[in-house]
């Protein structure tokens, strides 16, 4: 069965400290994979796709497939990047994206 | 419009009434998602729109739980009979097509007392 785990809830870093989400999945083919983001009284947005191999807003996140895992990574977290993240995933030919529960970080002054 | 726009923002009902949720998509996005969001929980799927087509429905909860779509426009998301564990955010989001960017509304939260 599809699924997406973030096994932290809550992750509190100080400012300037590195931050890694973690996510783990498990798909039997060949998923995409999505992180998002939700600030405070902000909707739900794309933060950044493995497709893309892009890093936005400084994070960047590495497709594993031996470990099944797509973790968030960003060197210096920011007080700004305090909010939920959620993991997706998509089966590629399928249109249902499943989310992880989330992880709210929170970066301390 | 400018964005995902979800009516009401909050609604609080007696068990045993029905509901029902809108999404106004933005214009000319043929794909539409309905989640749901039960408190400290992840995203859950709903129903997806191609058009005002819904080919796959396997993930309303119950038969209790109807989408509709008019066109390429307006979805309503109904709940008959409302139950205290449907109380939740509901999410709509839009996409261009099935295979790009979705952008999410604010979301109605439900609350059946």
């Amino acid at each position: 069965a599809q699924r997406v785990t973030q096994p932290e809830k809550l992750l509190s870093v100080f400012k300037g400290a590195p931050v890694e989400l973690k996510c783990n999945y498990s798909y039997s083919g060949s998923p995409e994979l999505f992180w998002y983001v939700q600030y405070s009284r902000q909707r739900l947005q794309l933060l950044l796709r493995h497709i893309s191999r892009e890093s936005i807003k400084g994070f960047t996140a590495d497709l594993n497939k031996g470990e099944t895992s797509f973790h968030l990574k960003k060197p210096f977290a920011q007080e700004e990047d305090s909010a939920m993240y959620y993991c997706a995933l998509r089966d590629t030919g399928g249109f249902k994206t499943i989310f992880g529960a989330g992880t709210r970080l929170f970066v301390k002054a | 419009g400018a964005g995902v726009s979800q009516s009401p923002s909050n609604k609080v009902t007696e068990k045993g009434k029905d509901v029902e949720l809108r999404c106004d998509p933005i214009s000319g996005h043929t794909a539409l998602y309905w989640y749901r969001q039960r408190l400290g929980q992840g995203l859950e799927f709903l129903i997806y729109f191609q058009g005002n087509s819904a080919p796959d429905k396997s993930g309303l909860p119950s038969d209790r739980f109807s989408a509709e779509r008019t066109g390429e426009s307006v979805s309503t998301l109904t709940i008959q009979r409302t139950q205290q564990e449907d109380s939740a955010v509901y999410l709509c989001a839009s996409s261009l097509n099935l295979n790009t960017e979705a952008f999410f509304g604010q979301g109605t939260r439900l609350t059946v007392v």
